[in-house]
């Protein structure tokens, strides 16, 4: 089952774009990249999602390597509203796989968004 | 649509006592699942509910139980509670089972549990 590396914080200005990395090198062919993202004390809220192609909503683009094996998500104009944790999430999706069908947390990118 | 909604939102216990937990799903998803999180081990997967059937579970010790009834909601139990059961304990829920292509997870705020 895939893992992800993340940074461990990151800064970012407020009004700039917020770039946050995420490595899945062993990620498979049939494995989704899920973003969330935990503001204090509260669940984790989605953020978008991805299989190969990039992907945009009004959250968040989500920029996925031809080889699948990093992804990076951008935050157009970081607020100070977007002080976070940003989990980067390969979701299990083989059948038999310890992880089939859940979402596996690491520690996640904390991001600190500055006036 | 209203999200999904967790009671209690703060519960204190002392040890060997049980504590059950309640989450309503967002109208019309049918996959609840439980979530454990502590400072130490992070976000850790409990188990899923899907037509009142338990569809997947984590690592975790037996005290730790659950059941879904037929109009979605969920309820996660845990016997003899421990020290470290301490933690945000967190439900999220989808339409259909997690298992299989993409399925998105929306979480509710948690109840945080503290065993003294």
């Amino acid at each position: 089952d895939a893992k992800t590396t993340q940074p461990t914080s990151m800064d970012c200005a407020e009004g700039r774009a917020a770039n946050l990395p995420c490595n899945h090198s062993t990620i498979s062919g049939n494995e989704y990249v899920y973003w969330y993202r935990q503001i204090h004390s509260q669940g984790p809220q989605y953020i978008i999602h991805g299989l190969k192609n990039n992907e945009t909503n009004e959250m968040a683009s989500l920029i996925i390597t031809e080889d699948r094996k990093s992804s990076t998500l951008i935050l157009p104009h970081a607020t100070l509203r977007d002080t976070a944790v940003y989990y980067c999430i390969v979701r299990g999706d083989n059948a038999g796989g310890t992880s089939y069908g859940k979402l596996t947390f690491g520690q996640g990118t904390i991001l600190t968004v500055h006036p | 649509k209203a999200g999904v909604t967790q009671t209690p939102r703060y519960l204190i216990k002392t040890r060997g006592q049980q504590v059950t937990l309640s989450c309503s799903p967002i109208s019309g998803h049918r996959s609840v699942s439980w979530y454990q999180q502590t400072p130490g081990q992070g976000l850790q997967f409990l188990f899923e509910y899907f037509s009142e059937t338990q569809r997947n579970k984590g690592n975790f010790p037996g005290r730790f139980s659950g059941r879904q009834f037929s109009n979605s909601r969920s309820e996660m139990n845990v016997s003899t509670l421990e020290l470290g059961d301490s933690a945000l304990y967190l439900c999220a829920s989808s339409l259909t089972p997690l298992a299989g292509g993409s399925k998105t997870q929306y979480f509710g705020p948690g109840t945080r549990l503290l065993v003294l």
